[in-house]
This record gives structure tokens, C-alpha cells and sequence, in this order.
């Protein structure tokens, strides 16, 4: 089956660690995306990927860093620099990163602080 | 800026009723108007999408949505509400030739509760 996969579902992140999101999709789509959710405030894009070896900052990109050395894999690393990094972290794919393009969603990971 | 407005947080509705959710974008010229479902704890799934031609889109799972122009308008519609469609539903809106940053933006979000 086509789609796109997350790992873990519940991430647990202790004081000053940085953790890693995984992001993995098999519909050879070029572009890439991570968003942010926290109740109320809907969808905030995090990092943006038009295509491999290329990433861009979307609209609050401090305390996270992400890397594109393969076109199925996106991963997002939260950073002890991330102050608040309690919420719903979604990863989506598009065929290319027009705006006509249809984003594809995978079924996240809930990042929690101890 | 390009801006979503969602107006309604929470909606209730009882099962078989009709439902409207509100979406007014805030834009300079004709955009790409999307709107998704997120279950609880789950990814987002598209529900349907408008570019161009018919203002009245058909989606999926019974869902349509019709375009207004010069309300700046996107409003989801159901005509009988199941209760399988208790979820969290969001508007989006992209514009042609924005890339990347700006592929898509999502409203805050409306939670529909439908009651038995």
C-alpha cells in the first residue's frame, strides 16, 4: 500500500534531549512537509522540502532541524532549543510542491515532555 | 497575508441533521480551496478540492462544498449527518504560484460532536 508512515505514535522527550521524528513515504512525491498542531491553532508548517538534498524554513522553524538525503525520508529532529515542544507533529507529501498539488498526510506523532 | 477564518470551533449536531461549516479566506486572487477531516489522534484525509469551473464541488464520504467569490467563501455541507462524522475539519487555501512556504494554509480548525 501507498502512503505515508510515521514512527514513533508517543515520543517522550526528557529536559536539554534532542529526539528524532521519523518520516517515511513510498509515493515517490518530491516534495515534503512537517507540520506543528496544538489545539486550537490548526496547522503550522515547520520545514519544507521541495526536493531531495533541499529544505526550507517554513513558519517556526527555531528549535528544529531537518535533513533530506533520500526522497521517501523527512525526518524531524526537536531540539533542546525548542522550549515548548508538547504537541501533535504531522508529516505530509505532495507529487511536487505547486500549490494545486494535493498534500498527503501520515498519522502522526505525539511528542510529550516529561 | 493569505488568511483562513474558520468562525465555528465546535459545532454540535444530531445525527441526520444537515451541517454547514463556515470558511472565509482572505486572498488577491482566485485560490485553490481544499478542505480536509482529521479523526481523533489520526492523520489529515482530503475530503475534496476546488480549482476552477463548477463553484460546486462533490467530495467524498457525501461531502460538498460550494465556492462563493464574492463572499470569499468555502463552506462544507452535508445534507444528513452520521455519527461516523464526528472529527475535527479543516479548511485550506493555497494560490497559484505560491510554492513551497505557502502550498497550503489551514484554518484553525472546527470540531463537529454529533449527538444520537
Amino acid at each position: 500500500d501507498g502512503g505515508i508512515t510515521q514512527s514513533p505514535k508517543y515520543l517522550f522527550r526528557k529536559e536539554g534531549q534532542n529526539v528524532t521524528l521519523s518520516c517515511e513515504q513510498n509515493l515517490n512525491h518530491d516534495a515534503m512537509y512537517w507540520y506543528r498542531q496544538d489545539p486550537g491553532q490548526g496547522l503550522r508548517l515547520i520545514y519544507y522540502s521541495q526536493i531531495v538534498n533541499d529544505f526550507q524554513k517554513g513558519d517556526i522553524a527555531e528549535g528544529y532541524s531537518v535533513s533530506r538525503e533520500k526522497k521517501e525520508s523527512f525526518p524531524l529532529t526537536v531540539t533542546s532549543a525548542q522550549k515548548n515542544p508538547t504537541a501533535f507533529y504531522l508529516c505530509a507529501s505532495s507529487a511536487d510542491p505547486e500549490p494545486g498539488e494535493t498534500q498527503y498526510f501520515g498519522p502522526g506523532t505525539r511528542l510529550l515532555v516529561l | 497575508a493569505q488568511s483562513v477564518t474558520q468562525p465555528d470551533i465546535h459545532i454540535t449536531v444530531s445525527e441526520g441533521a444537515s451541517l454547514e461549516l463556515r470558511c472565509n479566506y482572505s486572498y488577491g486572487a482566485t485560490p485553490y480551496l481544499f478542505w480536509y477531516v482529521q479523526s481523533p489522534g489520526q492523520g489529515l484525509q482530503l475530503l475534496l478540492k476546488y480549482f476552477s469551473g463548477d463553484t460546486l464541488v462533490q467530495g467524498i464520504k457525501g461531502f460538498e462544498a460550494e465556492f462563493k467569490r464574492s463572499q470569499s467563501s468555502f463552506n462544507l455541507r452535508k445534507p444528513s449527518v452520521h455519527w461516523s462524522d464526528a472529527a475535527e475539519y479543516f479548511c485550506a487555501v493555497a494560490q497559484k504560484g505560491d510554492r513551497g512556504r505557502r502550498a497550503l494554509t489551514f484554518g484553525s480548525g472546527t470540531r463537529l460532536q454529533v449527538q444520537p
